[in-house]
């Protein structure tokens, strides 16, 4: 298995422009996760999916950030427009349903530097 | 509600042993324990669920008390490759993930 899939591994961009993070989830898995992480703030859940259904945004940091979940195996994290202040590494995980003590794979990553 | 580790940073030298601590404020259906190293994604270790059970493999190892809503995560013999920052991350009734803070761990020669 190939793991769980995200693109581009690193991004820079300069302030106000549109951002896209994507992710492909391990096959099979029910749940997907965006999270953001920075030394201040650690690791943050911004938003997740249960089969394809978004089911709780509330870390989602304000209206310039969205994400959608077209089928099972594709996920993006739209951010428009970028801050400097967005500049994190975020991460996209797969798993079983949330809460249900299934455990979270993690992608690589996406480091995101916004001039 | 966000776990609380402890201790946030520790240095062992190899052979060390060392406990990473994580607490809650709410009563615990799982513990999940992952470690990640610079630069890294978080590695998955291992999940304990209520019961109170303890698991390991190789030479780290994990507790949970449920009723305590604490565990702990036990490396024994450190070896370098141990460095790293160790995540536990809570469950609650049908909430997802919550992860502490994080403890990083030095080992050296």
């Amino acid at each position: 298995d190939a793991g769980v899939i995200q693109s581009p591994r690193h991004e820079v961009t300069e302030m106000g422009q549109e951002v896209t993070l994507r992710c492909k989830p391990i096959s099979g898995h029910n749940s997907l996760f965006w999270y953001r992480q920075t030394m201040m703030r650690g690791l943050e859940l911004l938003i997740y999916f249960n089969n394809n259904v978004p089911i709780d945004d509330s870390g989602m940091p304000e209206d310039r950030f969205s994400a959608k979940m077209p089928n099972a195996s594709f996920s993006t994290l739209k951010i428009q427009p970028s801050e400097p202040r967005d500049s994190a590494v975020y991460f996209c995980a797969s798993g079983g349903l949330a809460g249900r003590g299934d455990t979270q794979y993690f992608g690589p990553g996406t480091r995101l530097t916004v001039l | 509600q966000q776990p609380v580790q402890s201790p946030q940073a520790v240095i062992l030298r190899e052979g060390e042993d060392a406990v990473i601590n994580c607490s809650s404020s709410k009563a615990l259906y799982s513990v999940h324990w992952y470690r990640q190293k610079h630069g890294e994604a978080p590695i998955f270790l291992m999940i304990l669920l209520k019961g109170g059970e303890q698991k390991g493999h190789d030479k780290i190892s994990a507790s949970f008390n449920e009723k305590k809503q604490q565990s702990s995560l036990y490396l024994t013999a450190s070896q370098l490759s141990y460095s790293g920052t160790y995540f536990c991350g809570t469950e609650s009734g049908n909430t997802p993930l919550v992860f502490g803070k994080g403890t990083r761990l030095s080992v050296i020669a």
